[in-house]
């Protein structure tokens, strides 16, 4: 099972950019790499996914360098909103066996915007 | 409007009774999972379902059962609940994880066994 690493929390002030880096040492040749973002008591909603290189879309942007072992989340210019909890996610490794259906989400990362 | 609905929203209930939380999407996804929330661990998957007559165990399944008779419906099950089964619990459902889409959650189910 491909686990994650995360920070356990960050702190930021408004206006910054924010990264925030996951490791995932054991992803599998034919998984992406997908971020999540979690308000308290609600489901965690999807932000950014990508395979390699740079993907950006209009709320963040994603970098995963070539060996895909990390990817790195970046915020820009952050707000109080983004206070959240963020989930980096990979998927099950296909050849040990098990269904694509495994997946880990680990403890994410609290960031806390301040003003 | 797209959506993964759990009921209930909150639980109260006693050690050893059987209980249902039901999860409902129409989106017509063949992913389905649970996942259960504890603070300082994050999100943990329970069971997934990879489509309908197919489950599977994540990273805790003791204590909990599925099943998958319709595509829309993923209820999850515990026939006698313990106190260490309090907790938050999400339900997710998305397109065949080999197509690697995103997960759409829903708005959680806050059960409580004393």
């Amino acid at each position: 099972l491909a686990k994650t690493t995360q920070p356990i929390s960050m702190d930021s002030y408004e206006g910054q950019e924010v990264n925030i880096t996951c490791s995932h040492n054991n992803i599998a040749t034919n998984d992406y790499i997908t971020w999540y973002q979690q308000f308290p008591s609600q489901g965690p909603r999807f932000i950014i996914q990508g395979y390699k290189t740079k993907v950006t879309n209009e709320v963040a942007s994603l970098f995963i360098p070539a060996d895909r072992k990390s990817s790195t989340l970046s915020l820009p210019r952050v707000s109080l909103s983004d206070t959240a909890v963020y989930y980096c996610l990979v998927g099950d490794i296909p050849n040990r066996g098990s269904t694509l259906g495994r997946l880990y989400f680990g403890r994410g990362t609290q960031l806390t915007v301040w003003p | 409007e797209a959506q993964v609905t759990q009921n209930p929203r909150y639980l109260i209930t006693v050690t050893g009774k059987k209980l249902t939380v039901t999860c409902s999407q129409n989106m017509n996804h063949e992913y389905m999972s649970w996942y259960r929330q504890d603070p300082g661990l994050g999100l943990r998957q329970i069971y997934y379902s990879m489509n309908v007559e197919v489950t599977d165990k994540g990273d805790v399944p003791e204590g909990y059962k599925v099943s998958r008779k319709e595509k829309r419906n993923f209820p999850l099950i515990l026939e006698s609940p313990s106190p260490n089964q309090t907790s938050l619990y999400f339900c997710a459902s998305s397109l065949p994880k080999s197509y690697n889409s995103p997960l759409h959650f829903g708005n959680g189910t806050r059960l409580t066994v004393t």
